[in-house]
C-alpha cells in the first residue's frame, strides 16, 4: 500500500514561477527522497533528506522535512518548461527495510 | 557510465502466458529492486535483492511472481499465468552497498507489460 500522499495531485504554473509540492507519510522513516518521472517511465533521483535534517537545498530545489507532522515539501524555484514531469516522494522506514514506499505523485505542468 | 537497463521496453502478451523481464543494474551495485507502477500511481515495491539472495520479497502479490539474480548482477522477473491486472510498467532499480548513499536508488526506464 502507498504510504506517502502528495498534494496537490496536479499543478499548472507559468515559467518563472515557483512550484511547491507536499508529501505526507504515516510511519517513522530513515530518509525521504524526491524523484522525478517523465512520460511515465524511469524515475530520476532529485534529492534525499535524512530524518534528522530539516531542510536541504540542491540548485533550484529546496526540500523541507517535518518529522513531527510526518510531512515534507519540495519547492522548485524559477520553474522552466523542462521541469514538466511527475514528482514523487519516497520513504524508507526506520525498521531497516530498504524498499521505498512511494506516494501517488504530483503532476507538474510548466507553461512556457 | 551506463545506467540501469531493462529489456524488453515493451511486452504484449496474452492472458495465461508466461513472461520474463530482465534488468541489468549499474556495475558494482549490490542491491537490486523491482517495483511495479500502474497508470496514475506511484511505484509499488515487489522484491529486493542483496547480492544473489532475495532479502525482502514481501511485495510480490502472489506465487505467480518470482524473481532471480543468480550471479548477483542481472535479475529476471518471471510472471506465470499472466492476468490482465498484471498490466503495468515494471521498474528495476539498483543501489550501492547498504549503508552507502543512504539508499538512493537508480532506476531503469522500465518495461511496459500489457496483458490482453
Amino acid at each position: 500500500s502507498q504510504q506517502g500522499e502528495e498534494d496537490p495531485q496536479a499543478l499548472s504554473i507559468q515559467e518563472g514561477e515557483n512550484a511547491t509540492m507536499n508529501c505526507s507519510y504515516k510511519t517513522s522513516i530513515n530518509n525521504l527522497q524526491w524523484y522525478r518521472q517523465n512520460s511515465g517511465r524511469g524515475l530520476v533521483h532529485l534529492i534525499l533528506i535524512r530524518s534528522n535534517e530539516r531542510e536541504k537545498h540542491s540548485g533550484r530545489l529546496r526540500v523541507t522535512l517535518d518529522t513531527s507532522k510526518k510531512s515534507s515539501s519540495l519547492l522548485i524555484t524559477a520553474s522552466r518548461a523542462a521541469d514538466t514531469a511527475s514528482y514523487f516522494c519516497a520513504t524508507d522506514r526506520d525498521t531497516g527495510r530498504r524498499a521505498l514506499t512511494f506516494g501517488s505523485g504530483t503532476r507538474l505542468q510548466v507553461q512556457p | 557510465g551506463a545506467g540501469v537497463s531493462q529489456t524488453p521496453s515493451n511486452k504484449v502478451t496474452e492472458k495465461g502466458k508466461y513472461v520474463e523481464l530482465r534488468c541489468d543494474p549499474i556495475s558494482g551495485h549490490t542491491a537490486l529492486y523491482w517495483y511495479r507502477q500502474s497508470l496514475g500511481q506511484g511505484p509499488e515495491f515487489l522484491i529486493y535483492f542483496q547480492g544473489t539472495g532475495a532479502a525482502d520479497d514481501s511485495g510480490l502479490p502472489n506465487d505467480r511472481f518470482f524473481a532471480v539474480r543468480p550471479e548477483g548482477s542481472v535479475s529476471t522477473l518471471k510472471i506465470q499465468r499472466t492476468e490482465r491486472g498484471d498490466s503495468a510498467v515494471y521498474l528495476c532499480a539498483s543501489s550501492p552497498s547498504p549503508g552507502l548513499h543512504y539508499n538512493e536508488q537508480f532506476f531503469g526506464p522500465g518495461t511496459r507489460l500489457t496483458v490482453l
